[in-house]
Formats: structure tokens, C-alpha cells, sequence
């Protein structure tokens, strides 16, 4: 079964710090991964995705990602974790072009200053 | 704005009665989706219209809920005899086929809440 997995619930880092926020996936073929952020009480903003190419793909706001075929994972990260960076985060796959997205349940960020 | 759009942002309702929602789509976009988002949960998806046609529903829509896309351009959802399990954020999202951005954009989301 197609599947996102993001271990963690909650990832804390102190402003200034690199961050990571890891997803796997479990699906066949070839994957189109993406990421999300949500801030409370809003819908889901667009931050990057991988579809083919460079494993590292850069997304907004300084956001980049790492797909690793072997491990099956996309995590997301950030050299310089800012306040302001603090939402909730979705990992996502979809396993073709324009297909439904399979979500993960999300990482909660929080940057303490 | 040229966004996907959702109305209305909030909607509080009692068991039983039946509610409507609207998604208004990227102009041009001819793919638009539904989620269900629940409290601590990522969204899962309800289901999907490329156009006007309806082409994949999730086991997760009951009979109680229906979508449309009558003119290819914005959709409705209807939930009728709502049940407190009802009670979630419902999002749109937006896709088009011929952008080439492969990146589906979502709406600020309908929050219902079934008492």
C-alpha cells in the first residue's frame, strides 16, 4: 500500500540552527514527492517537490529537500532555521502526474529564538 | 486575487442538517481536489474531477457525500444528515494539466464543525 511515514511529531531547534524534518515513502514506481507547510487555521502552502533529476531540489523560503531512492526518504531542511519557520509541515506523495497525494500526518516545527 | 478560493471559511451546523460547500479553482486549472483534514492528521484525499468528470472517489466518501463540477469550472461539496464525525477542515486544491508545474495549489480550506 502507497504510504508517507514522518517520524517525528515535533522537531525543536533554536533560531539560527540547521533543521531537518524527515519523511519515508512507501510507493512504487517512480514517486512525485512533495512538501507543504500549514500555519494555523490556513490551507496548505507549496514549498518544493521532486519529480525527476538533482536529488536535491530548493524550494521556498530557503527550504530544501534531499530525495534518496535507497532509503526511500525526502527530508526537508534548512541551514539557518528562523522563528518564523515555526508551522506544521506534510510530507506528501502522489505516484503519477496530477494524482491524488498521499499525506504524511506531519511534523510540527517549532524555532525558539 | 488568482488563487483557489473556499466558501465559506467556517461553518458550524447541527447533527442532521445538511451543508454545501464551494471551491473555486486557479482559472484554467482543469484538475480540482477534495481533502479531509482532522485534527492532528495529515489531509486525506475524498476525491477528484479532471473537467467535469468525476474520476476517483476515496472508500472514505460515504454515501451522505457528494461532489460537483457541473461546468468544469468551480465544485461543490455536499454533506447531508452531517454526523459529529463530520467535524474537519475541508480543502480544495487546484491543478492544471498544462502549467507544467506538476504541483497541486490548495484553498484556505471550509472548517466545519457538527454539534
Amino acid at each position: 500500500a502507497q504510504s508517507v511515514a514522518q517520524p517525528e511529531d515535533q522537531v525543536n531547534v533554536a533560531e539560527g540552527n540547521p533543521l531537518t524534518v524527515k519523511c519515508t515513502y512507501s510507493v512504487s514506481g517512480n514517486p512525485y514527492l512533495f512538501w507543504y507547510v500549514q500555519y494555523p487555521n490556513r490551507g496548505l502552502q507549496f514549498l518544493l517537490k521532486y519529480i525527476t533529476g538533482d536529488n536535491l531540489v530548493k524550494g521556498s523560503y530557503g527550504f530544501e529537500a534531499e530525495f534518496n531512492k535507497s532509503q526511500t526518504s525526502f527530508h526537508l531542511k534548512k541551514p539557518s532555521a528562523l522563528v518564523s519557520d515555526s508551522a506544521l509541515y506534510f510530507c506528501a506523495v502522489a505516484y503519477n502526474q496530477g494524482g491524488k497525494l498521499i499525506f504524511g500526518q506531519g511534523t510540527e516545527l517549532s524555532v525558539k529564538p | 486575487d488568482t488563487g483557489v478560493s473556499q466558501d465559506p471559511r467556517h461553518k458550524i451546523t447541527k447533527r442532521g442538517q445538511n451543508v454545501t460547500f464551494r471551491c473555486d479553482p486557479i482559472s484554467e486549472h482543469n484538475r480540482l481536489y477534495w481533502y479531509r483534514q482532522t485534527l492532528g492528521q495529515g489531509p486525506e484525499f475524498l476525491t477528484y474531477f479532471q473537467n467535469e468528470a468525476q474520476l476517483e472517489k476515496s472508500r472514505l466518501l460515504s454515501d451522505r457525500f457528494s461532489a460537483e463540477r457541473p461546468k468544469g469550472s468551480f465544485s461543490t461539496l455536499e454533506i447531508q444528515r452531517t454526523e459529529q464525525g463530520d467535524s474537519a477542515m475541508y480543502l480544495c486544491a487546484s491543478y492544471g494539466l498544462a502549467d507544467y508545474t506538476d504541483t497541486q495549489y490548495f484553498g484556505p480550506g471550509t472548517r466545519l464543525t457538527v454539534l
